[in-house]
């Protein structure tokens, strides 16, 4: 049911990079602004990225966004072991009087 | 700092209602609007709707209209969501996320629904 679609799973070995894309519509990526949030296993989310590149105080520089069209990206450099979790992308959609519309989830691996 | 502190786990019979509350603290109460986001076991993130404390005015996710109530008490600074006619496929871990874009969540609140 999300209108948004990531890659199920990506993985790279510490002190790679590793991008993951989010694809909508007109609707939602195309018309309004990106954000990510990273869920460590067993706890709440956690904003990463908001306003498709800003980065909220305390994340570290190796996370960046990126928007163009109706994708976006989240890039991780530098990857650590601490960085395996689980990332959403979301943006509000315009369509159904309004709602806000979560990416199907990515689970990065480190190896 | 800013919190915010979600009441515990709840077991529910099918059919019906759980109302989970979200008290925020360390910021202006009224100020931010505040989603409410579940999880089922194993699954993805589903949004199930926003209030505004402010003016109490609320925006429900299609899919849960009908069923789902979003309060808040401006007085003890909390967000109540109700979810009725409940059954097993509402089993989840329930979230409050705090302004538009979710800066601050609370730690979840799990809901099962068994017989």
């Amino acid at each position: 049911q999300s209108v948004l679609t990531q890659p199920p799973s990506a993985s790279g070995t510490p002190g790679q990079r590793v991008t993951i894309s989010c694809s909508g519509s007109s609707s939602n990526i195309g018309s309004n602004t990106v954000n990510w949030y990273q869920q460590l296993p067993g706890t709440a989310p956690k904003l990463l990225i908001y306003s498709n590149n800003q980065r909220p105080s305390g994340v570290p520089d190796r996370f960046s966004g990126s928007k163009s069209g109706t994708s976006a990206s989240l890039a991780i450099s530098g990857l650590q072991s601490e960085d395996e979790a689980d990332y959403y992308c979301a943006a509000w959609d315009d369509s159904l009087n309004g709602r806000y519309v979560f990416g199907t989830g990515t689970k990065v691996t480190v190896l | 700092q800013v919190q915010l502190v979600q009441s515990g786990a709840e077991v529910k019979k099918p059919g019906a209602s759980v109302k989970v509350s979200c008290k925020a603290s360390g910021y202006t109460f009224t100020s931010y609007y505040m989603h409410w986001v579940r999880q089922a076991p194993g699954q993805g993130l589903e949004w199930m709707g926003i209030i505004n404390p402010s003016g109490s005015n609320t925006n429900y996710a299609q899919k849960f209209q009908g069923r789902v109530t979003m309060t808040r008490d401006t007085s003890t600074s909390t967000v109540y969501m109700e979810l009725s006619s409940l059954r097993s496929e509402d089993t989840a871990v329930y979230y409050c996320a705090r302004g538009e874009v979710g800066d601050y969540w609370g730690q979840g609140t799990l809901v099962t629904v068994s017989s």
